[in-house]
């Protein structure tokens, strides 16, 4: 069975690099037709979606957060990795990284997230 | 981006009520809508995918239904456990994007 878990500071500076990895066990992967998602959620509030690496590497970002946002994926590892650059208080929040889970269906490719990492707060302040 | 609106934003219910939860799309989605359930402090948990498809180990009291812009999210008979924020989300253009969350409470 597929776990992931988020790890990095819990911490980071105004102006400066929110980074974060999530780890894959239970499988790897490289294996299936599966893309990896970041997504986040401010304390009291609903979840946003940040984007999602593939297997070879292909992104998807938000276009409210594509200019700071940078996800990789390292195989070797069975990791993925998101970097948020220029962070100020409004990127304080849970992060959760997901497996983007596809499905070919007769009526198209069909997604969704599951399973989730337990969520890793990041807080935004000097 | 698609926008999606759920309602109500939360709904007092007791045990054993049947709870209906709305989920409307700013766009056809075709049937391309999944729902999660959300406790405190833990992570989203899939219930429903691909708007009726009742993930495995899920109670079969919940259901799930819509095509189009109208989805619900039916919890036939309210348990303890249930009482959770739920979620719907639409996968059928990126950006992804959620609900505002239904918080069910205890009445």
């Amino acid at each position: 069975q597929v776990q992931l878990q988020e790890s990095g500071p819990g911490l980071v500076k105004p102006s400066q690099t929110l980074s974060l990895t999530c780890t894959v066990s239970g499988g790897s992967i490289s294996s299936g037709s599966y893309y990896w998602s970041w997504i986040r959620q401010p304390a009291g509030k609903g979840l946003e979606w940040i984007g999602r690496i593939y297997t070879s590497g292909s992104t998807n970002y938000n276009p409210s957060l594509k200019s700071r946002v940078t996800i990789s994926i390292d195989t070797s590892k069975n990791q993925f990795s998101l970097k948020l650059t220029s962070v100020t208080a409004a990127d304080t929040a849970v992060y959760y990284c997901a497996r983007d889970y596809e499905i070919t269906m007769l009526r198209g490719v069909m997604y969704w997230f599951d399973p989730w990492g337990q969520g890793t707060l990041v807080t935004v302040s000097s | 981006d698609i926008q999606m609106t759920q309602s109500p934003s939360s709904l007092s219910a007791s045990v054993g009520d049947r709870v209906t939860i709305t989920c409307r799309a700013s766009q056809s989605i075709s049937s391309y809508l999944n729902w999660y359930q959300q406790k405190p402090g833990k992570a989203p948990k899939l219930l429903i995918y691909v708007a009726s498809s009742l993930q495995s180990g899920v109670p079969s009291r919940f259901s799930g239904s819509g095509s189009g812009t109208d989805f619900t999210l039916t919890i036939s008979s309210l348990q303890p456990e249930d009482f959770a924020t739920y979620y719907c989300q639409q996968s059928y253009s990126t950006p992804w994007t959620f609900g505002q969350g239904t918080k069910v409470e205890f009445k």
